[in-house]
């Protein structure tokens, strides 16, 4: 009963590399999201996918890049990390007849 | 104008106490709301769900929606100290993404 699992739990990055963020979903949800949560600033949506082979920007896309190849994954890639892109990343999924997400634990990202 | 408003707090109450959250929101078009429970480190948990206008009580939590003033609250009775965490309001509407529109949340600390 795994639910949303995201990996690595926390990372350091040094300025201009990139990484993953991997997540995935056990629960056949269609719908899945990458938010980012920044101290006093709640959750803001960096991309979202409806289904296996669709993407669509959030409100904060700029730096990042996701794909859907199948329902259960949906990594988000940074290409080169800068500062400001220092934050908690949580990927969440939902049922289509259901309203509320489902979260995963969050990854803690630091770029220096 | 903001989407979603929130009082970020912090917020200390006694054990025992009742608290009230709220929120407000500027966009007439959400159908559906939600208080999400985040305590320290953790990623978000659906606590309540309303769709549209009146109250839904769990326990002891009761959710109200009034959509003629686009305010929102969430109220628990009798306190506990395990009730300390970060409430988030989230709001959305239905079809196409599903995509939710979250607050900056109020920290809650509940002393014993």
């Amino acid at each position: 009963n795994a639910g949303v699992t995201q990996t690595p739990k926390f990372r350091i990055l040094k300025i201009g590399q990139s990484m993953t963020l991997q997540c995935a979903q056990d629960m056949n949800h269609n719908y899945m999201y990458w938010y980012r949560q920044d101290p006093g600033m709640g959750l803001k949506l960096i991309y979202y996918s409806v289904g296996a082979g669709i993407t669509d920007k959030g409100e904060v896309p700029n730096g990042y890049n996701v794909s859907r190849s199948t329902t259960e994954d949906f990594p988000l890639r940074l290409e080169l990390a800068a500062p400001s892109q220092t934050s908690v990343y949580f990927c969440a999924s939902k049922e289509t007849v259901v309203y509320g997400y489902t979260f995963g634990s969050g990854t803690r990202l630091t770029v220096v | 104008q903001k989407e979603v408003e929130q009082d970020p707090g912090p917020l200390s109450v006694p054990e025992g106490a009742i608290v009230s959250l709220n929120c407000t929101y500027s966009n007439s078009a959400f159908q559906y709301f939600m208080w999400y429970r985040q305590y320290s480190r953790k990623g978000p948990e659906l606590l309540m769900y309303t769709y549209s206008s009146g109250n839904k009580e769990d326990g002891r939590f009761t959710a109200q929606v009034d959509k003629s003033s686009k305010y929102i609250s969430l109220f628990i009775r009798d306190s506990q100290p395990s009730d300390s965490a970060t409430y988030l309001c989230a709001m959305g509407s239905q079809g196409g993404s599903e995509k939710l529109v979250f607050g900056k949340g109020t920290k809650l600390t509940v002393n014993p």
